[in-house]
């Protein structure tokens, strides 16, 4: 069935580094694909998400390009600041099961 | 444009007991579903409403059941609650149903179950 793999966090990087979060997905057809941030004490955002092969999703200085031959989605941003510390959610959408399929989560904190 | 309410945002309850958590969508959008969140599971899809019709289940027991309403408000319900439930139960909008958009959800705040 569909899945989607994360890398496990946490994440602990200082300012201005950069940033990669992994992502693999299992999936039949051709899903279209999300980054959802949480902030603490909220619900789900969207970040960005690419819906076709070769499609980058950009959002507020993050990327994440949909990758079918290696079936990734990996998140990066080439500056994090402090208030990008939160929890990034994969996730994977299929016509086909008619439902939003998450990964794990990956906790991000941005040390000043 | 309002986003999606739910409530209530946080509520205790006690084993054997039943809840209803309700959710509003964003004005126009038809399309409601549930997740459940916990440390263990992660999110975990509970159902999608489309027109007051139920168009897909997770892998929830049947003490799990929701409805959709004509102004396309949702409310799930968790009968005999046992401490598993426990939970922030998420609640996300969309315009419709089963088109490649359809994964781009709103989600609203959330309503933090605990049961004792």
């Amino acid at each position: 069935g569909n899945s989607v793999t994360q890398m496990e966090g946490p994440v602990t990087l200082s300012e201005e580094a950069f940033l990669t979060i992994n992502c693999t997905y299992t999936a039949t057809g051709y899903p279209s694909l999300f980054w959802y941030v949480q902030y603490p004490g909220e619900g789900l955002q969207l970040l960005l998400k690419a819906t076709k092969a070769d499609d980058k999703g950009s959002n507020k200085g993050f990327e994440a390009t949909y990758r079918k031959e290696t079936t990734s989605f990996h998140l990066e941003k080439g500056s994090v600041q402090v208030s990008d510390s939160a929890v990034y959610f994969c996730a994977l959408y299929s016509g086909n099961t008619g439902k939003l399929i998450f990964g794990q989560g990956t906790t991000l904190q941005v040390k000043p | 444009k309002a986003g999606v309410t739910q409530t209530p945002r946080y509520l205790i309850k006690t084993r054997g007991q039943q809840v209803t958590l309700s959710c509003s969508p964003i004005s126009g959008h038809r399309s409601v579903s549930w997740y459940q969140q916990t440390p263990g599971q992660g999110l975990q899809f509970l159902f999608e409403y489309f027109s007051e019709t139920q168009r897909n289940k997770g892998n929830f027991p049947g003490r799990f059941s929701g409805r959709q309403f004509s102004n396309s408000r949702s409310e799930m319900n968790v009968s005999t609650l046992e401490l598993g439930d426990s939970a922030l139960y998420l609640c996300a909008s969309s315009l419709g149903h089963r088109d490649p958009a359809t994964g781009e959800l709103f989600f609203g705040e959330g309503s933090r179950l605990t049961v004792l």
